[in-house]
């Protein structure tokens, strides 16, 4: 079956550099949801978005935009890079936004240096 | 907001039956959910709970009492395999959608 796609699956950027980042639900699935999880740390939530609107926002900086497009794939664009921004970034994909199961992709490292 | 609780390390027998308790103190509430997580690698779903009662897949199950406001997760014929992390994450009751605010997990190591 078809997974969550995540693209790229490691990415090496330097301070106040940009990020793109890419996500590619599981076809039908209309809602796309980014989390960020630190080392050693629970995954956070950043964005949703639900049939190409955003639909919910947690703890984004300003630094951060999201968006989904019109055949449901979302990136995430990370501008100013810091150091701190060193995580995992997972997308997650679920169908019609409260059917309960949500469905991670594998994830982008970014490092920061 | 809401406060996920849930012990920071278990260690259990292959072979075992082992329970991973969560408990949580949430202003709305829209489910519960539990993934197991591979260091570096994604949460895989294992169970959805809306409704008190018990939910169960294979030789895991996952049970809620809304009204106490606690969950668990049971394991059951422990395999080496599931050696990893298991979140618990709560789901906010809100027309958004299923934003989940996560636990701090638990690391269980299955021992021989």
């Amino acid at each position: 079956a078809a997974g969550v796609i995540q693209s790229p699956r490691h990415l090496i950027k330097e301070k106040r550099e940009t990020a793109t980042l890419k996500c590619y639900p599981i076809p039908r699935h209309d809602t796309v949801y980014w989390y960020q999880q630190g080392p050693g740390q629970d995954p956070q939530f950043l964005i949703s978005f639900y049939e190409k609107m955003q639909s919910d926002k947690g703890s984004i900086p300003d630094r951060f935009s999201a968006q989904q497009f019109s055949d449901y794939h979302s990136e995430l664009n990370m501008s100013s890079l810091e150091l701190g921004d060193s995580a995992l970034y997972f997308c997650a994909s679920e169908y019609g936004r409260v059917s309960g199961e949500q469905y991670f992709g594998p994830g982008t490292r970014l490092t920061v240096t | 907001g809401q406060n996920i609780d849930q012990p920071t390390e278990m260690t259990a027998t292959e072979g075992a039956i082992v329970q991973i308790n969560c408990t949580y103190q949430t202003s709305g509430f829209n489910g519960l959910f539990w993934y197991q997580q591979h260091a570096g690698e994604a949460p895989t779903f294992l169970s959805y709970n809306v409704l008190d009662g018990l939910e169960e897949k294979g030789r895991f199950s996952s049970f809620l009492s809304r009204s106490k406001g606690y969950s668990y997760l049971l394991l059951k014929e422990l395999q080496m395999k599931d050696s990893a992390s298991y979140l618990c994450a709560v789901s906010m009751n809100n027309n958004a959608g299923n934003m989940l605010t996560f636990g701090g997990g638990t690391r269980l190591m299955v021992k021989p």
